[in-house]
């Protein structure tokens, strides 16, 4: 079992809906990541998040250390957020800082 | 600021060739690693450096090495290409430690024939 766990592996969605991505991790850790993957393959950081509940423009990202969960949510879906969004922790204890990456969640969002 | 850049973005192998895969970044972090991405898999950790001459394997070293002799620049090397190496792979950086934010570079996609 991945100790990464993404849900749905796709998601389409048409403009303006309402997403929300999940991810389960089984280990301990000190941080959770939000990346955002574009069609060019580019790999850029949405959020880092130990704690709570975090916003920034339309998309919020939440955390539930004791049920090991998180969501994405994107409100207002416009089609350039067609990407692959990917959850990653940092492991608790880990020195040296590196990710443990889920298999991504890929969303078209259609006009 | 260029963040991390890697070099070539596209290249493509002879088994048996040998190649170094470019990565260097202008922020003075500590902290840099090196990723392959297979499709439909999450990335995967080659080998990472958390300071000039010091490096240590990741999940999947086999078949590659790094070297670190300045801040700035964390090479991959594939001595001996073969076609498992066909892949994606990403350089990112950080300050240090593992509540810090990775910067990566646009990616180098391999094809090893």
């Amino acid at each position: 079992k991945n100790e990464v766990e993404q849900s749905p592996q796709n998601l389409t969605a048409q403009e303006g809906e309402f997403i929300t991505i999940n991810c389960s991790y089984s280990v301990g850790i000190s941080a959770l990541h939000w990346l955002q993957q574009h069609p060019g393959g580019g790999i850029v950081s949405l959020f880092m998040l130990s704690s709570g509940k975090k916003k920034h423009g339309r998309l919020i990202a939440t955390i539930n250390i004791q049920e090991k969960h998180s969501s994405l949510h994107i409100t207002a879906s416009h089609p350039r957020d067609s990407a692959v969004y990917i959850c990653a922790v940092s492991r608790d204890g880990g020195s040296q800082g590196n990710l443990i990456f889920g298999k991504g969640t890929k969303l078209s969002v259609k006009p | 600021n260029a963040g991390v850049t890697q070099t070539p973005k596209f290249r493509i192998l002879k088994i048996g060739q040998s190649m170094t895969l470019q990565c260097t970044q202008d922020m003075n972090h500590n902290y840099m690693y090196w990723y392959r991405q297979d499709p439909g898999m999450g990335l995967k950790l080659i080998y990472y450096s958390v300071g000039a001459g010091i490096t240590d394997k990741g999940e999947v070293p086999n078949g590659y090495n790094v070297s670190r002799s300045t801040t700035e620049d964390f090479p991959l090397r594939l001595e001996l290409a073969a076609p498992s190496q066909t892949s994606v792979y990403f350089c990112a950086s950080s300050w240090a430690g593992a509540k810090n934010i990775q910067y990566f570079g646009a990616g180098t996609r391999l094809s090893v024939l």
